[in-house]
């Protein structure tokens, strides 16, 4: 089965609005890492975050080892929030390769 | 620091031929990941290097695909015989050790297949 889960896999807001978006894992982790990527672009890397909660401007990342779980908040959201954010972790007998979940489509309308 | 570079950028190839693409990491970077995305598969592994050397091919399909890295500036993936199947966005990231914080993307490749 699919080892990273995301939710939801697609999201539209309002500009200002609030969003939570979720990372599910089925398997021990050595790290996670949060990536934002626009339509046609590069992967760029928003958080690693293996434990705990991190924060970057209007992005808070909190990962939950023990519940298998990694959330990405983003507060305020603005339209050039738009694009796909993926989740991706690397665990114990993976090597240093990620595995990614399939990734949350958010659009923001202004 | 330029980045991660791919080139080429696009790669129209017929069924049947054989496309080449390239990968530079950033300097001082030991690891180098081939990724290949399309909208059905998401995000998928193919291969990984460190220090020159082959890590980890789990990723790769048997036949018709090979990836080396004959120096520390650059990395080739190689698909023989391609097929329409392997249209996709190919991914090159590198990282300081592996498993850094420091896991950087190039542009991608995006190779059709027609």
């Amino acid at each position: 089965g699919q080892q990273v889960q995301q939710s939801p896999a697609s999201l539209v807001l309002q500009e200002g609005e609030n969003a939570e978006l979720q990372c599910n894992f089925s398997t021990s982790l050595n790290s996670m890492q949060w990536f934002y990527q626009r339509p046609g672009g590069s992967l760029v890397s928003l958080f690693y975050n293996p434990s705990g909660t991190k924060h970057s401007g209007r992005l808070t990342s909190t990962t939950v080892i023990k519940e298998r779980r990694s959330s990405l908040h983003i507060s305020s959201s603005q339209t050039t929030d738009s694009g796909t954010y993926l989740c991706a972790l690397e665990h114990g007998s993976s090597g240093n390769k990620l595995i990614f979940g399939i990734g949350t489509l958010l659009s923001v309308k202004p | 620091n330029a980045g991660v570079i791919q080139t080429p950028r696009h790669k129209v190839t017929g069924k049947g031929q054989e496309a080449t693409l390239w990968c530079e990491p950033i300097s001082g970077h030991s690891a180098v990941f081939w990724y290949r995305q399309t909208i059905v598969q998401g995000l998928e592994f193919l291969t990984y290097f460190r220090n020159q050397a082959p890590i980890d091919d789990s990723g790769m399909p048997k036949e018709r695909f090979s990836a080396q890295m004959p120096n520390q500036s650059h990395s080739t993936l190689k698909i023989q015989s391609t097929q329409p199947q392997d249209s996709a966005v190919y991914l090159c990231a590198s990282s300081r050790t592996g498993g850094d914080s420091d896991y950087t993307f190039g542009s991608g490749t995006r190779l059709l297949v027609i």
